[in-house]
């Protein structure tokens, strides 16, 4: 089955403390983002990366960091989450041709607190 | 910049209702626009698209066109039922691969 997969689902963190959230596609799409989703605000871009190795910074990227050094994986890096991080995450990915952008693929969420 | 604004929530209809989700966005260049829909705890589904000025993409009963005089992509169904209850996002992705979403709007549809 064609998904997006992220894990974890829920994760309860204190300030500072380093943490990761995965996400994987096997559609073997190039295009993958990650989003934050916070009320009165909708989705918003934190990351995006068009293929290996090659990443770029979104609409909100600060306290962030992205990996890209395999397709199907592009892990959420937080080096020192703050209580304003507290979101909830989405990644994304898509088939991008010279013609445009396939529709995203959402995976289900990650609901990050952060305290 | 870029940007997209859709109606403020939420909406309640009774089934069979009209419905119409108002979308406007700013954008430099031609970007494409999309409506997704989430249901609780799920992440965004695509519900329809369309790449170019004019284009009317449609899925499930629902229907939006591409109105590049008025920066508009509103989103319309003629029915309603309850199963239809979600929250929908307007979005635009631009030329150079940032994708913008609009706040959502949520909507209910009762029996």
């Amino acid at each position: 089955e064609a998904q997006v997969t992220q894990n974890p689902r829920y994760l309860i963190t204190v300030t500072g403390k380093k943490l990761t959230v995965t996400c994987s596609q096997n559609m073997n799409h190039e295009y993958m983002s990650w989003y934050r989703q916070d009320p009165g605000l909708g989705l918003r871009q934190i990351y995006y990366s068009m293929n290996v190795e090659v990443t770029d910074k979104g609409d909100v990227p600060e306290g962030y960091k992205v990996s890209r050094k395999e397709k199907r994986n592009f892990p959420l890096i937080l080096e020192s989450p703050s209580p304003n991080q507290t979101s909830l995450y989405f990644c994304a990915s898509s088939f991008q041709s010279g013609t445009g952008h396939s529709p995203l693929h959402f995976g289900n969420g990650t609901r990050l607190t952060v305290t | 910049g870029n940007s997209v604004t859709q109606m403020e929530g939420p909406v309640t209809l009774s089934e069979e209702a009209f419905l119409t989700i108002n979308c406007t966005y700013t954008a430099t260049g031609y970007p494409s626009l999309f409506w997704y829909v989430q249901y609780p705890g799920e992440g965004l589904q695509l519900l329809l698209k369309a790449t170019k000025a004019d284009d009317k993409g449609s899925n499930k009963g629902f229907e939006a066109t591409y109105r590049k005089e008025t920066t508009s992509f509103h989103l319309e169904k003629g029915s309603v039922q309850v199963s239809d209850s979600a929250v929908y996002f307007c979005a635009l992705v631009t030329p150079s691969n940032q994708f913008y979403f609009g706040t959502g709007t949520s909507l209910t549809v009762i029996p």
